[in-house]
């Protein structure tokens, strides 16, 4: 069975502080995906980062990073210079083998930024 | 990526009435489309993969027949809500997957008063 812990349930910080959310997850495949998605107020989720198993490189994108480590089976992510429109719920998610079949979802982290 | 739309975006409707949402791929064939629901303050549940031309597969717990799905082109899925009741009133999200990507649509707000 999958399964996806983000155990920071909420989060709050003041602007321009860096901040990092944590996903741990599950599997027994050897192949699978991960992902980051963003659910702010309004509702609809917009997607972040897609990792797959087999690349373990660190990704940047602006003041968003992620690291994936497989050894401790995390793939975190940080806000660097954390900015009110950041606000929002923050899903992480596993995908099986074949793709984004499947989706799991963890139960989201709500961050908070503070101005 | 893709661009998912979703109408309508906000419904409210008595208990005992149905209900459809449509969930649309505007620039891209989707022969697989997913829909899902999240109740407040929770995490997205899958209840369904929506196949172009075929049966819906649905998740354990999910009443087939009161979620119908109706994948009829590779652009429209269209979730009906039978009967609807109040426990029903949720958060319902349709995606659609592209290049081991899923894009999700804004969400249909249902209320069951």
């Amino acid at each position: 069975a999958q399964k996806v812990t983000q155990a920071q349930t909420e989060i709050s910080v003041v602007e321009k502080e860096d901040v990092t959310l944590d996903c741990v997850y599950e599997t027994r495949d050897t192949t699978y995906y991960l992902f980051w998605y963003k659910q702010p107020p309004s509702g609809e989720l917009v997607f972040l980062i897609r990792r797959n198993s087999f690349d373990e490189q660190n990704e940047i994108s602006g003041r968003y990073s992620w690291n994936f480590q497989k050894s401790t089976s995390s793939f975190n992510f940080t806000i660097t210079a954390s900015q009110v429109v950041d606000s929002a719920v923050y899903f992480c998610a596993l995908g099986s083998g074949t793709g984004s079949y499947q989706l799991t979802f963890g139960k989201g982290t709500k961050l908070s930024v503070i101005p | 990526g893709a661009v998912v739309s979703q109408h309508p975006s906000r419904v409210i409707c008595k208990s005992g009435t149905s209900v459809k949402i449509e969930c649309r791929s505007l620039d891209f064939q989707a022969t697989t489309m997913f829909w899902y629901r999240q109740f407040p303050k929770k995490s997205l549940m899958l209840m369904a993969t929506s196949n172009e031309g075929s049966k819906a597969t649905y998740e354990q717990g999910v009443e087939k027949d009161k979620f119908l799905i109706n994948h009829a082109s590779l652009t429209l899925s269209t979730l009906t809500v039978t009967s609807a009741h109040p426990e029903d009133s949720s958060f319902y999200i349709c995606s659609v997957e592209n290049w081991d990507t899923q894009y999700f649509g804004p969400g249909t707000r249902l209320t069951v008063l």
